[in-house]
């Protein structure tokens, strides 16, 4: 089955630097790569995601990149701010048919400092 | 407002006990899933039902029983609690014809097994 690997476990920079969150993943056959912010206490909020035929998405300061040849997809921060300190999920998934279930990475905790 | 809403919100039971996470979404989505986390770990799928009348094993099925009730409900249950299932539970639900399947997750019931 699919597996997904995630680095770091721990991310700190400094307010305004640029922050890079990266995701290896073990089944070609994915084809669905979701971000996921989660806060203290609540559930996992999708940020960003993209699907297998795109190589990069952007939305205003975060942006996705996916390699489907290396298997790797990655989350950029720019500009962080002090509010973006939260614990970032990757996932991956083959959406076909009438389900698809998300292999979650393990997790990076960042933290801004302002 | 439109969302998953898991209950109850917290939970302590002792080693031994039985009790049911109770988990309805009203987006009329087909596929409803649980999962667990745990620091280091990420999201770990237990079950899922990819539509009403049908279940399915995840990722960490042992020691858990699912029911999906109806289209709105599923729940999951501890028939014998244990420690090591001492966790942060979330609900989930998706529709293959939402963008990205509208991949949603409940704020999540944090369970303690003494």
């Amino acid at each position: 089955g699919e597996n997904v690997e995630q680095h770091p476990s721990t991310l700190s920079v400094q307010e305004g630097d640029s922050a890079v969150i990266k995701c290896t993943y073990s089944d070609s056959a994915s084809n669905y790569f979701p971000w996921y912010k989660q806060e203290l206490g609540k559930g996992p909020q999708l940020i960003i995601d993209i699907r297998s035929n795109v190589g990069e998405k952007k939305d205003q300061r975060i942006a996705v990149t996916l390699n489907k040849t290396a298997k790797h997809f990655s989350l950029h921060i720019t500009e962080t701010q002090p509010e973006d300190s939260a614990v970032y999920f990757c996932a991956a998934s083959i959406l076909t048919g009438n389900t698809g279930k998300l292999i979650f990475g393990q997790g990076t905790t960042l933290q801004v400092k302002p | 407002n439109a969302g998953v809403t898991q209950t109850p919100k917290f939970q302590v039971l002792k080693t031994g006990q039985s009790m049911t996470l109770q988990c309805a979404q009203d987006m009329n989505h087909n596929s409803m899933y649980w999962y667990r986390q745990d620091p280091g770990m990420g999201l770990r799928l237990i079950y899922y039902s990819a539509s009403e009348g049908t279940t399915d094993k995840g990722e960490v099925p042992n020691g858990y029983n699912v029911s999906r009730l109806n289209k709105r409900e599923f729940s999951l249950r501890l028939e014998s609690a244990a420690p090591s299932q001492t966790s942060v539970y979330f609900c989930a639900s998706s529709h293959p014809d939402r963008p990205n399947y509208g991949y949603t997750f409940g704020s999540g019931t944090r369970l303690t097994v003494v």
